[in-house]
């Protein structure tokens, strides 16, 4: 199957500062990629839908300006996490569909973030 | 909007004993139906996925999974499970386009006893 990669695996920041997290489809082209939130021993809370050359687009309840998104290449999404606190500490996970119809989901292995 | 339940937060049954996970879902249109595993810590792995055709739908190790369209539900089986088989288990929805979102249940909590 496709492959989608997620770096990094893992990460801790300070709190207040930025940290950026990419998603890559590595054999194939992703017109959308998807990003989730999971907290602890909880499901996969989706935060935004990132379209290649516009715009995300947020689930209701996400901050955009605290979680950036841009998707400026058919194979890159990136996440930033602005100003980060403790409260953004979440495992969070990309995800990519091939294009067309009757497809799955790729999901990237992840990255859990952790802010001191 | 869809959304999908898993009404079981935990299921524990013995090695070697048969498993079915619960799901229904909520979805105006022909659901497109899903089932990932997750183990500690990592990424998702597809278990199967159902778009059409034969509502029995076999996947990997050895699980299968029947989608009913009258009781809107898609329940996850697999005839005797291995102590390898303790993950979460998660039903998900979507459309059939590829740029259309999938919405994940809450997920099911498998333990095994030896």
């Amino acid at each position: 199957g496709a492959v989608v990669s997620q770096h990094p695996s893992w990460v801790i920041c300070k709190s207040g500062t930025s940290v950026k997290i990419e998603c890559r489809s590595l054999d194939f082209q992703a017109t959308t990629m998807f990003w989730y939130r999971q907290f602890p021993k909880q499901s996969l809370m989706l935060m935004a839908t990132s379209n290649e050359g516009s715009k995300a687009t947020y689930e209701q309840g996400v901050e955009k300006d605290k979680f950036l998104i841009n998707h400026a290449s058919l194979t890159l999404s990136t996440l930033t996490v602005t100003s980060a606190h403790p409260e953004d500490s979440s495992f969070y996970i990309c995800s990519a569909r091939l294009g067309g119809r009757n497809t799955e989901a790729f999901f990237g292995q992840g990255t859990r973030l952790t802010v001191v | 909007a869809q959304s999908v339940t898993q009404p079981d937060i935990h299921i524990t049954v013995s090695e070697g004993a048969s498993l079915e996970l619960r799901c229904n879902y909520s979805y105006g249109a022909t659901p497109y139906l899903f089932w990932y595993v997750q183990s500690p810590g990592q990424g998702l792995q597809l278990l199967l996925k159902y778009f059409s055709g034969d509502t029995l739908v076999q996947g990997i190790k050895g699980f299968e999974a029947e989608f009913k369209r009258s009781q809107s539900s898609f329940n996850l089986r697999k005839p005797s499970v291995h102590w390898s088989d303790a993950a979460e288990y998660f039903c998900a929805v979507g459309a059939g386009w590829g740029d259309d979102k999938i919405i994940f249940g809450k997920g099911t909590r498998l333990h095994i006893l030896p």
